[in-house]
């Protein structure tokens, strides 16, 4: 069965590091691009960026780039989301979604709620 | 990136169909043909329902169908169910990124 499970729920402090996985499994994981979707609070999905595991080429929407990182490790199959300062805004629940270069959302994570509080 | 353009809500009675719309521009839905539809049940992680404009993944019921007229997208669903009900999102691809809509939430009468 072709899934991806991400990490478990997190409650971080302001300005504390955090970094969130999703391991792929039944395919071929670094054949395909592995996309990145927040959702906040009560709100709708919102398409972060991208990252191919092959070669971990990242591509970041302009409304997140400088404020998360993704990083891949092939070898393991497993995807990273990862912020270095987080913020109160930063809370909501993560995706991670398989894709192509030009589309994406065939598989979905279950998930990862990330929330922020001091 | 601005998102794509969605009515907040649909409805419609069990039997009848239900047409969504996704409004964007030559950059995104107008210009290439990668725009997909997903449902989403509370809770849950969303579904892909509709890639490449018109195309059904493997499981998807024919019920739902998708279309492109220039710069508008358009997710029909025939024969409602009760089950239809759910948030559904359109995105596109927008030359290097992805874009959103903001979601319409079907209500099944």
């Amino acid at each position: 069965e072709v899934q991806l499970v991400q990490s478990g729920a997190d409650v971080k402090k302001p300005g504390e590091s955090l970094r969130i996985s999703c391991k792929g499994s039944g395919y071929t994981f670094s054949s395909y691009w592995i996309s990145w979707v927040r959702q906040m609070p009560g709100k709708g999905l919102e398409w972060m960026g991208k990252i191919n595991p092959g070669d971990s080429y990242t591509h970041y929407s302009p409304s997140f780039q400088g404020h998360v990182t993704f990083s891949a490790d092939k070898s393991i199959s497993t995807a990273y989301l990862q912020w270095s300062s987080l913020k109160a805004s930063d809370t909501a629940l993560y995706y991670c979604a398989r894709g192509k270069f030009y589309d994406f959302g065939d598989v979905w994570g279950q998930g990862a709620t990330v929330t922020v509080s001091s | 990136q601005s998102a794509l353009t969605q009515p907040p809500s649909a409805s419609g009675s069990p039997g009848q169909s239900v047409t969504i719309s996704c409004t964007g521009t030559i950059s995104d839905i107008g210009g290439y043909k990668y725009v997909s539809w997903y449902q989403q049940h509370p809770g849950k992680a969303p579904k892909l329902m509709i890639y490449e404009v018109t195309k059904r993944p493997s499981g998807v019921p024919d019920r739902f169908s998708g279309s492109k007229s220039g710069n508008t997208a358009s997710l029909t669903v025939s024969g409602l169910q009760a089950e239809d009900e759910a948030d559904y999102y359109c995105s596109s691809y927008a030359g290097s990124n992805n874009v959103f809509g903001a979601g319409t939430k079907v209500t099944v009468l």
